[in-house]
């Protein structure tokens, strides 16, 4: 079965500091994808970058960037220049694909909770 | 549109009683998915459905059932509340393409006394 594990359950950055919080995953799969989730205090799950298993170069996204190292099965997300938003609770997750389509169903580490102080 | 929304926001149950949350979604998505969130937990799933008038037990289904009797409408019943599915719920949807993802809902915050 697959599973995924962030070993951070806190981080804390400085505002406009660099963070680099820690995901690994284990399947025996190849083809996937891997997502990072933010939620915040309202509880709403938003999708923050994500990234095809098949692809060697990583996804960016505005601040928000991954270190894809599929070899290692490790996920990490950097947030550049963090900002007071950006405090939240962050969930890597993965997903297996499968050609004619997949249940699509996503399985979720535990979280890291990120406090940005000012 | 809406996207995804679920009904009720907030319920406070006692143990025993029964209760049916309802996901709705606008996106003629065919895939739907009721998820758990514990403290300390990520998300776990309950149940999921693949297209209308089918569904499929997920990681953690006990004491749980589900019905998608309409495309758009998806949902999760508790027929004997136990005070550990005090949790929240969300919901999701997602369309056939391969890259898209998953469109969650606000949540459903449940108490069972």
């Amino acid at each position: 079965a697959q599973t995924v594990t962030q070993s951070q359950p806190e981080m804390s950055v400085q505002e406009a500091e660099t963070v680099t919080l820690s995901c690994t995953y284990d399947t025996s799969e190849s083809d996937y994808y891997l997502f990072w989730y933010k939620q915040p205090p309202s509880r709403q799950m938003i999708l923050v970058i994500r990234q095809e298993a098949y692809k060697q170069q990583n996804a960016t996204e505005n601040r928000f960037s991954v270190n894809f190292q599929k070899a290692a099965k490790s996920f990490s997300l950097k947030i550049s220049d963090s900002q007071l938003g950006d405090a939240a609770m962050y969930f890597c997750a993965y997903r297996r694909e499968s050609y004619g389509g997949s249940q699509g169903n996503l399985i979720f580490g535990k979280g890291t909770k990120l406090s940005v102080k000012p | 549109n809406a996207g995804v929304t679920q009904t009720p926001k907030f319920r406070v149950l006692k143990t025993g009683q029964s209760m049916t949350l309802l996901c709705a979604q606008d996106m003629n998505h065919e895939y739907m998915y009721w998820y758990r969130q514990d403290p300390g937990m990520g998300l776990r799933l309950i149940h999921y459905s693949v297209g209308e008038g089918t569904t499929a037990k997920g990681e953690v289904p006990d004491g749980y059932n589900v019905s998608r009797l309409k495309k758009q409408n998806f949902l999760l019943g508790l027929e004997s509340a136990a005070p550990s599915q005090t949790s929240v719920y969300f919901c999701a949807s997602k369309g056939l393409v391969r890259l898209e993802t998953q469109y969650f809902g606000p949540g459903t915050r449940l108490l069972v006394l």
